[in-house]
């Protein structure tokens, strides 16, 4: 079975711009979550989504925003980029033994 | 409102020396505790995790933990460590197995000195 994986690998995006983020989940998992990494840090939640609803939300602003599609998988969306996004962002799905981190998208805000 | 502490936030070992890293937990509910590892450039692996049972925990790589749920403490340890084995470190932990966010500490960052 494939893991959790994501998309793109790596982006370098400017300050203001957009950015969209994807997730697949391992096949059967319904459970996808969303975490931000900052060099030199443990990983923070942004969401988690349960079903295509979403069962909670971390301390980010407004800018961060997140759905989950029919078919589970998950789009990670931040507006007006700042700076400060720049970090490591990574997906997490789970079923009933565990989370199951994809390897992440390298965002990096110029 | 569960938190982790990651006590220690370098650890350098000798090769194929023993090695303990320290979580501490705080919580008010029964918490589930993992570690996980992230290799350079890497996302996170679970090594293990205690969900109930046996307070010592068996994970990958000759991992193993012990839950001590009176001193609030989930520390790792290896018996010999390698080479292989230098990566950054994370302790977690979660209110609801499986349906509830992951906190996360600050992580430890294991150097093994050949």
């Amino acid at each position: 079975d494939a893991g959790v994986t994501q998309s793109p690998t790596h982006l370098i995006k400017t300050r203001g711009q957009h950015v969209t983020l994807r997730c697949s989940p391992i096949s059967g998992h319904k459970s996808v979550s969303w975490y931000q990494q900052v060099l030199g840090q443990g990983p923070q939640f942004i969401f988690q989504y349960y079903e295509k609803e979403e069962r909670g939300r971390g301390n980010f602003p407004d800018r961060f925003s997140a759905r989950q599609f029919p078919n589970y998988s998950s789009e990670l969306n931040v507006n007006a980029l700042l700076l400060g996004d720049s970090a490591l962002y990574l997906c997490a799905s789970s079923l009933h033994y565990g989370y199951t981190f994809g390897s992440g998208t390298r965002l990096t805000v110029v | 409102a569960q938190s982790v502490t990651q006590l220690d936030s370098q650890v350098p070992v000798f090769e194929e020396a023993p090695v303990e890293l320290r979580c501490n937990y705080s919580s008010s509910v029964s918490v589930y505790l993992f570690w996980y590892v992230q290799y350079p450039n890497q996302g996170l692996q679970l090594l293990l995790k205690y969900l109930s049972g046996s307070t010592l925990v068996k994970g990958i790589n000759g991992f193993e933990a012990e839950f001590n749920k009176s001193q609030t403490s989930f520390h790792l340890r290896k018996p010999s460590v390698h080479i292989s084995d230098t990566a950054e470190y994370f302790c977690a932990v979660s209110a609801n197995f499986g349906n509830e966010k992951l906190t996360f500490g600050t992580g430890t960052r294991l150097t093994i000195i050949p």
